[in-house]
């Protein structure tokens, strides 16, 4: 089965700054899906990421906050901008085969 | 958003005792999806449910998909210390071919 990972594995970031996560799969996949993961909560979706189009965002999400990035088959990003203590969470890449979902490690982000 | 209620929320048992826990919702899914997700690390998938009625097994975990489409159980036999984790279920909901709704959680603790 795939392998996908995701860098950084952890970060703590200043109030009003911008980070970048990065999530990869060894083998390439359609359909790529970003989730937060709230301390102590289940998984929410974010948006679902497709090579070549813009990002289909879930309600209470949007562009500005979380721009996304699907260059290719095998890889996106996330970026969380402007970010606030609220953000702090852990955020999970995925890819679908078939009805299945498979999760990378997640990125656990603590914002001060 | 659609909610899945998982219970119990948390649990604890002691090692070789059985463990159920369930999924419920009011709307209707064309899969179910469990997951177990250790501290610091993404979920893995467990067992997937494709078809009313399905019973499905992976070792000492069995799932089963309810007849009326809108539940499913999980059970556990003889539990060990290594199945302390949070367990999602998942779905897809029908009309939603790729989006994966998320179960609030249980929280399995083995006491030795």
């Amino acid at each position: 089965s795939a392998v996908i990972s995701q860098k950084p594995s952890r970060d703590i970031c200043q109030r009003g700054t911008s980070l970048t996560i990065q999530c990869q799969v060894d083998s390439q996949v359609t359909m790529m899906f970003w989730y937060r993961q709230q301390p102590g909560q289940s998984l929410t979706l974010i948006a679902t990421a497709n090579q070549g189009s813009e990002a289909t965002y879930e309600s209470g999400f949007v562009i500005d906050k979380f721009p996304i990035s699907r260059p290719n088959l095998t890889f996106s990003t996330l970026t969380v901008s402007n970010m606030s203590p609220e953000d702090s969470s852990i955020y999970l890449c995925s890819f679908s085969f078939s009805y299945e979902q498979f999760f990378g490690p997640g990125t656990r982000l603590t914002v001060l | 958003g659609q909610q899945l209620n998982q219970s119990p929320q948390s649990m604890f048992i002691q090692e070789g005792e059985d463990v159920s826990m369930n999924c419920t919702s009011s709307s209707i899914f064309n899969t179910w999806l469990w997951y177990k997700q250790d501290p610091g690390e993404g979920p893995v998938l467990l067992i997937a449910l494709y078809k009313a009625g399905e019973l499905t097994s992976n070792g000492r975990l069995t799932a089963q998909f309810g007849i009326t489409r809108k539940d499913s159980f999980l059970n556990i036999s003889a539990s060990i210390p290594s199945d302390v984790g949070i367990y999602f279920c998942a779905g897809h909901l029908t009309g939603t071919a790729s989006k994966l709704t998320f179960g609030t959680g249980t929280r399995l603790q083995v006491t030795l």
